[in-house]
C-alpha cells in the first residue's frame, strides 16, 4: 500500500484566496484524521471522520475551516477566507479502527501551507 | 483538561550511549499512549503503542513503559545511532479518537 497520500505537498497562497487540502487514507482504513503542526501550538486535531461520517469537529479553530468525506477514499480540508495565521503544516492520518480506540494512527507526508 | 508535556525538549547524545525520553500527562484516564517519530519535513510514524492495561512495549532497541498512576511513560532507546536522530513525539488517547500530543523531545545522535 502506498500509505496515505496528501496533496499538495506545499501550498503558498495570499490571504483572502481558498485553500484546499486533499487527502486519499489507506485502503480499509474506516477513521480518517485532520491534523494541524505549528512551531506555537504542536500537532492540533482538527477533525476526524469515522466511516465517512464527522464525529467530532470541535477542533476545528473557526469557521473559515470545513472538511468533507465524499467517500471512504478521499477527504478534503478547506479554508476560505485565508489568513497568515493558518500557515502550518497539515497532517491526515488514518486508522483500521471501527469505533474502539486502539488502533494506530497512519499519517501522510503533510501538507506545509504558507499564507502571505 | 489533558495535558501531555515532553522532557527534555533538545538532547543530544555521543553515539552508542543508551536514553531515556520522558513523557508525562495530567489525567490518567486514558485508553492508550503513543509513542511516534517524526523525521523532518515528514509526517509521523507510529514506534510504540500501548494500552492502558499494559505496562510496557518493545520493539527492536525501544522499550516503552507506561505508569497511569503516575501520568508517565518513557521511551527508552539502546544503542542510539545517528539514524535515530528525529522528533519523538507522545501521544496519550482519551477515547473517542481524541489524541492529545506533546510537543516532542528533539534527538540528536552524534557520530
Amino acid at each position: 500500500d502506498a500509505g496515505v497520500i496528501q496533496s499538495p505537498r506545499h501550498e503558498v497562497t495570499e490571504m483572502g484566496q481558498e485553500v484546499t487540502l486533499r487527502c486519499k487514507p489507506i485502503s480499509g482504513h474506516n477513521s480518517l484524521f485532520w491534523y494541524r503542526q505549528t512551531m506555537m501550538r504542536g500537532l492540533e486535531l482538527l477533525i476526524y471522520f469515522n466511516n465517512n461520517v464527522p464525529i467530532d469537529d470541535s477542533g476545528m479553530p473557526e469557521d473559515r475551516f470545513s472538511a468533507k468525506m465524499p467517500n471512504a477514499s478521499f477527504s478534503t480540508l478547506k479554508i476560505q477566507p485565508s489568513e497568515p495565521r493558518d500557515s502550518a503544516v497539515y497532517f491526515c492520518a488514518s486508522s483500521p479502527g471501527t469505533g474502539i480506540t486502539q488502533e494506530t494512527q497512519y499519517f501522510g507526508p503533510g501538507t506545509r501551507l504558507l499564507v502571505l | 483538561k489533558q495535558e501531555v508535556t515532553q522532557i527534555p525538549a533538545a538532547l543530544s547524545v555521543p553515539e552508542g550511549e543508551n536514553l531515556v525520553l520522558n513523557c508525562s500527562f495530567t489525567d490518567s484516564a486514558i485508553y492508550n499512549l503513543q509513542w511516534f517519530r517524526q523525521d523532518p519535513g515528514k509526517g509521523l510514524t507510529s514506534l510504540l503503542l500501548i494500552q492502558s492495561s499494559q505496562r510496557e512495549q518493545t520493539s527492536g532497541r525501544l522499550n516503552a513503559s507506561l505508569d497511569k498512576s503516575s501520568g508517565r511513560s518513557t521511551l527508552y532507546i539502546a544503542a542510539s545511532q545517528p539514524g535515530d536522530s528525529a522528533t519523538y513525539l507522545c501521544a496519550v488517547n482519551t477515547g473517542g479518537f481524541k489524541t492529545i500530543f506533546g510537543a516532542g523531545t528533539r534527538l540528536f545522535v552524534k557520530a
